[in-house]
């Protein structure tokens, strides 16, 4: 069974600009969650999606926004990049949202850097 | 706000010896703990869980030991190897999203 599929691996944008990042989850898998990861932050909750809907989202700023389509795949998309945007973008899915026992599987993630 | 702390950026120990690595948590309604590494250009992979009803729960050389009346938690490795350098990531969830910690990076010399 093919894990979590992120791409691109890596991305270079520019202060201002707005970048999609996209997420392919395990077959079968609904929910999807996204992370982003800086140095010292530990894993940052962005927002979770389940059956095209988002279901829970964390304290970022309208500037980060996703979506879910009808195969679970998902996108998320940051517009008017910031240099303070750069990180690691961590996609994870799972069976069952809000299941204890059914653990996150993450991506490899998205490096993104602004420059 | 960081409901869940790792105050420990980093650890080293001695191959064979135990590493411990701790966790608190602020949130009482929390009520399933995970604990997660990651390697290096990879992403994090679940390693062992609790659920708040118990209070130890062992996998192999990785036990997870859960004190809820100071909502703390701790992860024991025993022996360690050098395999086990990574980040350790803890995780809480109360069926909703699930929340991290900073991390610990754990170093295994030979």
């Amino acid at each position: 069974k093919a894990g979590v599929t992120q791409t691109p691996r890596y991305l270079i944008k520019t202060r201002g600009q707005q970048v999609t990042l996209s997420c392919s989850p395990i077959s079968g898998h609904r929910s999807v969650s996204w992370y982003q990861q800086t140095p010292g932050q530990g894993l940052q909750f962005l927002f979770e999606y389940f059956s095209e809907t988002q279901r829970n989202k964390g304290n970022f700023p309208g500037r980060f926004s996703g979506r879910q389509f009808s195969n679970s795949r998902s996108e998320m998309n940051v517009s008017t990049l910031e240099l303070g945007d750069s990180a690691l973008y961590l996609c994870a899915s799972s069976l069952n949202p809000g299941q204890p026992n059914s653990p996150l599987h993450f991506g490899n993630g998205t490096r993104l850097t602004v420059t | 706000d960081q409901q869940v702390k790792q105050n420990s950026p980093s650890l080293s120990v001695q191959e064979g010896r135990i590493s411990i690595l701790n966790c608190d948590y602020t949130n009482s309604m929390f009520d399933y703990f995970l604990w997660y590494k990651k390697y290096p250009a990879e992403g994090p992979t679940f390693l062992i869980s609790i659920s708040s009803i118990k209070d130890k729960n062992e996998d192999g050389r990785f036990t997870v030991f859960l004190n809820k009346s100071a909502k703390h938690l701790s992860l024991h490795i025993v022996p360690s190897q050098p395999g086990d350098s990574a980040v350790y990531f803890c995780a809480a969830t109360n069926n909703n999203d699930m929340r991290f910690g900073a991390g610990t990076r754990l170093t295994v010399k030979p």
